[in-house]
């Protein structure tokens, strides 16, 4: 079965300084994997995805993404983190086996401090 | 604009009542999910759908039940049976293939009075 794992609850970042939300996947074959924010009492959004080829991967917001496949490893990124970055974020895996249906971590709340 | 649309935003359910959540979509999305949010455990897969008049369960189908008489639309119903039914729940779609990514309505949140 697909699992993903987010190995932090909270990550806590000074305001300007880079940012890395980890992510580590286990799929049987080759993975889809995406990273979603939510905010208090919204859905989810769509920031980013690796399907195939580059390893990094450019999403919204300034946001990007590494993917290692050595280290089945998919973690978020941004170069200089914002305030308003202060959200929940979800990596997830697709399950193509299972009606596509999407794997999801338990989640990882981003704190940016002034 | 395109989105995805849930109602009511609050609902509060008595015990023993079946209330029913509502999902629609103007994306032109065959696919159709329903997923439970609790705090710390990411999203759970109720049930969803690929096609009109076709559903399948997730991994916590149990106590719930949907329909999908429409393309754009896809309501849950939680029974009576659900007895821990106070969660975020949140609909979203997509366009079938696994490299596509799902879309999200800003959730129904209901309470136990």
């Amino acid at each position: 079965a697909q699992s993903v794992a987010q190995p932090e609850d909270q990550v806590n970042v000074a305001e300007g300084n880079p940012l890395t939300v980890k992510c580590t996947y286990s799929v049987s074959g080759n993975p889809y994997l995406f990273w979603y924010v939510q905010y208090p009492n919204r859905g989810l959004q769509f920031l980013l995805k690796y399907i195939t080829g580059d390893n990094l991967v450019k999403g919204s917001y300034g946001f990007e993404a590494e993917f290692n496949k050595s280290q089945t490893s998919f973690h978020l990124k941004k170069p200089s983190a914002l305030v308003s970055d202060s959200a929940l974020y979800f990596c997830a895996v697709r399950d193509m086996e299972y009606g596509n249906k999407l794997v999801f971590g338990a989640g990882t709340i981003l704190r940016v401090k002034s | 604009d395109g989105g995805i649309t849930q109602s009511p935003k609050y609902l509060f359910r008595k015990e023993g009542q079946n209330v029913t959540l509502s999902c629609e979509q103007n994306l032109n999305h065959d696919a159709m999910y329903w997923y439970r949010q609790d705090p710390g455990q990411g999203l759970r897969l109720i049930y969803y759908s690929q096609i009109v008049n076709d559903f399948q369960k997730g991994d916590i189908a149990e106590g719930y039940s949907v329909s999908r008489e429409k393309k754009e639309s896809f309501p849950l119903t939680v029974t009576s049976a659900q007895k821990n039914p106070t969660a975020f729940y949140l609909c979203a779609s997509s366009i079938l293939g696994g490299w596509q990514p799902q879309h999200f309505g800003d959730g129904t949140r209901l309470s136990i009075l």
